[in-house]
């Protein structure tokens, strides 16, 4: 398995510009995330998904959208990128029928928008 | 609303030194909490996973503790070594079913030869 994967690795927006930033998982799980995390601190979940065709918001949504049409893929909408969205993008997966709700993670998008 | 706090935000020993990594939260009723590492510019590496039955988990040199009543976890590394320089971050589950990671912002360890 490859686990969770995402693209691209690394990205330089302008302000304004849109981009989609790629998350997807071969491991079947039910349930995905998407989090940032800015220089020096912890990740903030942004959106998260419970299943195919169901979305929520986390606590940092704003400026962001996503969509989950399968339960292999979750990709993260920038629209009209800020500089504030400068930040490492992180996606992850959990199996929650494991009991645990243990999340595994991708390696991440670092994003400069200038 | 939950918050998660590690101290120290940074720690410097010499190599071989026995230590502890703190993580405070405030809100006791969580499902599971998880120690991670991250290295320079990388992805996290999950290290343990203690769920909220548990009172502790053990990989290697590596132990976490979790008191729930307290709202404490503690990673503790044995025998430290310069490989195990990195940030480690504490994260809890909410106690909901949607599987929510609340982070702490993290300790970086630098750990001298």
């Amino acid at each position: 398995n490859a686990g969770v994967t995402q693209t691209p690795k690394f990205r330089i927006l302008k302000i304004g510009q849109s981009m989609t930033l790629q998350c997807a998982q071969d491991m079947n799980h039910n349930y995905m995330y998407w989090y940032r995390q800015d220089p020096g601190m912890g990740l903030k979940l942004i959106y998260y998904s419970v299943g195919a065709g169901i979305t929520d918001k986390g606590e940092v949504p704003n400026g962001y959208n996503v969509s989950r049409s399968t339960t292999e893929d979750f990709p993260l909408r920038l629209e009209l990128a800020a500089p504030s969205q400068t930040s490492v993008y992180f996606c992850a997966s959990s199996d929650p029928s494991a009991g645990s709700y243990e999340q595994y993670f991708g390696p991440g998008t670092r994003l400069t928008v200038t | 609303k939950q918050e998660v706090t590690q101290i120290p935000a940074a720690l410097s020993v010499p190599e071989g030194e026995n230590l502890v990594l703190n993580c405070s939260f405030t809100d006791s009723a969580i499902y599971n909490l998880q120690w991670f590492r991250q290295d320079p510019g990388k992805g996290l590496t999950s290290l343990l996973l203690i769920q909220s039955s548990q009172r502790e988990q053990t990989s290697g040199r590596l132990n976490a503790s979790l008191d729930k009543s307290s709202g404490r976890s503690t990673l503790y590394i044995a025998a430290s070594q310069p490989g195990d320089s990195a940030t480690y971050l504490c994260a809890v589950y909410g106690s909901g079913n949607t599987g929510k990671l609340i982070f702490g912002q993290g300790t970086t360890l630098q750990v001298k030869p």
